[in-house]
C-alpha cells in the first residue's frame, strides 16, 4: 500500500495563477483533510471531508475550494494565488466513524511569488 | 491562547539522555495524538490516546486527564530521534485535530 500520495511535492506559482494539489488515498479510509503548515504556525485545518462527496470548512478556508470526487482522492484548488498561500500543505487520512488517528501524506512545498 | 500549549519549543540533548516533552491543553479531548516530524518533512502519527500510559520501544506517552495534561518520553535518546514532535487533540467527538506549534528536539552524539 502506498498510504496517502500528494502531487506535486514542489510547486512555484506566480500571483494570480491557479492550481490544484491532489491527494489519494489506498487505505479505503472515509474521512480526508488539507492542512497547510507555516513556521512557528503549527498545523492548520483549511478543509475537510467526512466521506465521499461532503465536504466542510477548516479554520483557514479562504482562497481555497475542495473537490472530494470519490473515496480515494481529495483535491485542493487555489484559484488565484497569493503569496500569503506560501506554505507546506500535508493531506491526511483517518479510517473515520470513531476511529481518529491520522495517516499524513509527504507534503507539498508551495511558494507564491 | 492556543488551545493546546507545548513545552519546550526548543530541546537541545546528549545522547542516552532522557527527554520529557510536555503538552497542555484548555478544552474537553476525545484522544489526545503524539506526531513525528522528521526533517525530511513527513509526519507520523506515534500515539493516540484518551487514557493512561501507552509504550512503543523507546518511546512513552502519559496523559492526565483531570489535569489536561500529557507527556511525551523518550529513553535512552539517539540522535535519530531529532525531530520535530507535535501534540494534538480531537474534541467532541469530531476527527478534527486541533494542533500544538510543536517541540524540536535536537539529539547531539
Amino acid at each position: 500500500n502506498a498510504g496517502v500520495t500528494q502531487t506535486p511535492k514542489f510547486q512555484v506559482l506566480k500571483t494570480g495563477q491557479s492550481m490544484t494539489l491532489q491527494c489519494a488515498q489506498d487505505m479505503n479510509h472515509n474521512s480526508m483533510y488539507w492542512y497547510r503548515q507555516d513556521p512557528g504556525m503549527g498545523l492548520r485545518l483549511i478543509y475537510y471531508s467526512a466521506s465521499e462527496g461532503t465536504t466542510d470548512k477548516g479554520e483557514v478556508p479562504n482562497g481555497y475550494n475542495v473537490s472530494r470526487l470519490n473515496k480515494r482522492e481529495f483535491s485542493l484548488r487555489l484559484e488565484s494565488a497569493a503569496p500569503s498561500q506560501t506554505s507546506v500543505y500535508f493531506c491526511a487520512s483517518t479510517p473515520g466513524e470513531g476511529t481518529y488517528e491520522q495517516y499524513f501524506g509527504p507534503g507539498t512545498r508551495l511558494t507564491v511569488t | 491562547k492556543n488551545e493546546v500549549e507545548q513545552s519546550p519549543q526548543n530541546l537541545t540533548a546528549q545522547e542516552g539522555e532522557f527527554i520529557t516533552i510536555n503538552c497542555s491543553y484548555s478544552v474537553g479531548i476525545s484522544a489526545l495524538h503524539w506526531l513525528q516530524q522528521h526533517p525530511g518533512g513527513g509526519i507520523v502519527s506515534l500515539f493516540m490516546l484518551s487514557s493512561g500510559k501507552k509504550k512503543h520501544g523507546r518511546l512513552i506517552a502519559t496523559i492526565n486527564i483531570q489535569e489536561k495534561h500529557s507527556s511525551l518520553h523518550i529513553t535512552a535518546s539517539h540522535p535519530r530521534d531529532s525531530a520535530v514532535y507535535i501534540c494534538a487533540v480531537s474534541t467532541g467527538g469530531s476527527e478534527k485535530l486541533v494542533f500544538g506549534k510543536g517541540t524540536k528536539l535536537t539529539v547531539n552524539p
